[in-house]
């Protein structure tokens, strides 16, 4: 156990629909990011945030977005969404920006 | 742009064989390296890292070594376990206002009892 949580575990939905996926820190971690991994893009960084601010942009698209909030945990928001977007998304926390960092399970989000 | 490139899976072992995964990187100014391993339905946990040229990460039996000169981050285990078989990522950092993470696309391993 990472430390890290992530809910929901499993989420379906259609198309054109839009999800919160959430994600809490370790405790005392300031860093939180957030990954997709799909068959066939692999593991694809998304975005980074630090303390509130965001610190690092990936591969994130505009119907995507994300935010830290003030007691650190992290919301990440796919809207409009297309078969595609089904993936597993992870969110993984550090201490400071450039640290080890850990994953949550992952939410496994489908698309239908 | 920088990228990571690791050879394509799967390897299939059997137990007590010798392991290498090979892992090549493009990148400008002076990234980390890192080895992770996705254990199946689980996220990933970090196995090791090295942060300059010519460190030696280690763990559990894993070692790899940063080298510039080739830009190879090459995974290695002496002697492998069943409870090995896992997926293993190499990955890259580097500190870009934040912390950008570039994967190479993963190498699943099956070790054989």
């Amino acid at each position: 156990d990472s430390g890290v949580t992530q809910t929901p575990k499993h989420l379906i939905t259609a198309t054109g629909q839009r999800v919160t996926l959430r994600c809490s820190p370790r405790s005392g971690d300031l860093s939180v990011y957030w990954y997709q991994q799909s068959l066939d893009q692999g593991l694809q960084f998304l975005i980074q945030y630090y303390n509130g601010e965001e610190r690092a942009k990936g591969n994130i698209l505009e119907r995507f977005s994300a935010q830290q909030f003030p007691d650190l945990h992290s919301e990440l928001n796919l809207s409009s969404l297309e078969l595609g977007d089904s993936a597993l998304y992870f969110c993984a926390s550090s201490v400071e920006i450039i640290d080890t960092q850990y994953f949550g399970p992952g939410t496994r989000l489908t698309v239908l | 742009g920088d990228s990571v490139t690791q050879m394509e899976g799967p390897v299939t072992l059997s137990e007590e064989a010798f392991l290498t995964i090979n892992c090549t990187y493009t990148a400008t100014g002076y990234p980390s390296l890192f080895w992770y391993v996705q254990y199946p339905g689980e996220g990933l946990q970090l196995l090791l890292k090295a942060t300059k040229a010519d460190d030696k990460g280690s763990n559990k039996g894993f070692e790899a070594t940063y080298r510039k000169e080739t830009t190879s981050f090459h995974l290695e285990k002496g002697s492998v376990q069943v409870s090995d078989s896992a997926v293993y990522f190499c990955a890259l950092s580097k500190p870009t206002g934040g912390f950008k993470t570039i994967f190479g696309a993963g190498t699943r391993l099956f070790v054989k009892a």
